[in-house]
């Protein structure tokens, strides 16, 4: 069974720039988890979407970040304009409904300069 | 309320010793408990978990002790090994799925 995929992996950009990250979850699994990780620090819920609802975006920050899961599979993750803060790794997860187990993608790791 | 608190931060453990993380938790409508490892570069992955109805769960070398009244939880690893050193996290979540990360434990195992 194929794990969750992101790209890109890595991503530089300076500050005030856009970038986009995109994810592809488990096949047939329902929801779908965005999360920053700081360094040092354990992941923090971005947003969560069950099919292409959300369901919980309220640590978003929804002045410069936004998501959405087209078809309810795959999903793009956007910042504009970018901060210095932004930098971290954001991971996707999926699990085929809300309480299973989530399986997490190897993550994209964001550099703000 | 949310929050999910961890310790220690960082722990060397001799290879063949016992590793002991442990996490505290306030918010008592949380019901499934997980340990995630993650390695360098990698996502998290799913090592073990528990549900509040049981008090200990084993599987091979990793056992969580759960304890509802203290509100604590913990993660031992037995015979450590030196693959075993990774970040570890527990974490805790409730209806919606959501998961509430602890801050990380590194773990080195010496040889």
């Amino acid at each position: 069974e194929a794990g969750v995929a992101q790209s890109p992996r890595y991503k530089i950009i300076e500050k005030r720039q856009s970038v986009a990250f995109w994810c592809n979850p488990i096949s047939g699994h329902a929801t779908l988890y965005w999360y920053q990780q700081i360094l040092g620090q354990g992941p923090k819920l971005l947003i969560q979407f069950q099919n292409n609802g959300v369901v919980d975006d309220s640590q978003l920050p929804k002045d410069r970040f936004s998501a959405e899961r087209l078809k309810g599979v795959d999903s793009t993750l956007k910042i504009q304009p970018a901060k210095l803060e932004d930098s971290a790794v954001y991971l996707c997860a999926s699990s085929p409904q809300r309480k299973d187990t989530q399986y997490f993608g190897p993550g994209t790791r964001l550099t703000v300069l | 309320q949310q929050q999910v608190k961890q310790s220690p931060q960082s722990l060397i453990v001799q290879k063949g010793g016992i590793s002991i993380i442990n996490c505290a938790y306030e918010n008592t409508a949380f019901d499934y408990f997980p340990w995630y490892q993650q390695f360098p570069g990698k996502g998290p992955a799913l090592l073990i978990a528990i549900r509040p109805d049981v008090s200990e769960k084993k599987e091979g070398r990793f056992t969580i002790s759960f304890n509802k009244s203290a509100k604590q939880f913990s993660l031992h690893i037995m015979d450590s090994q030196p693959g075993d050193s990774a970040t570890y996290f527990c974490a805790a979540s409730w209806d919606t799925g959501k998961l509430i990360f602890g801050q990380g434990t590194t773990l080195q195992v010496k040889p």
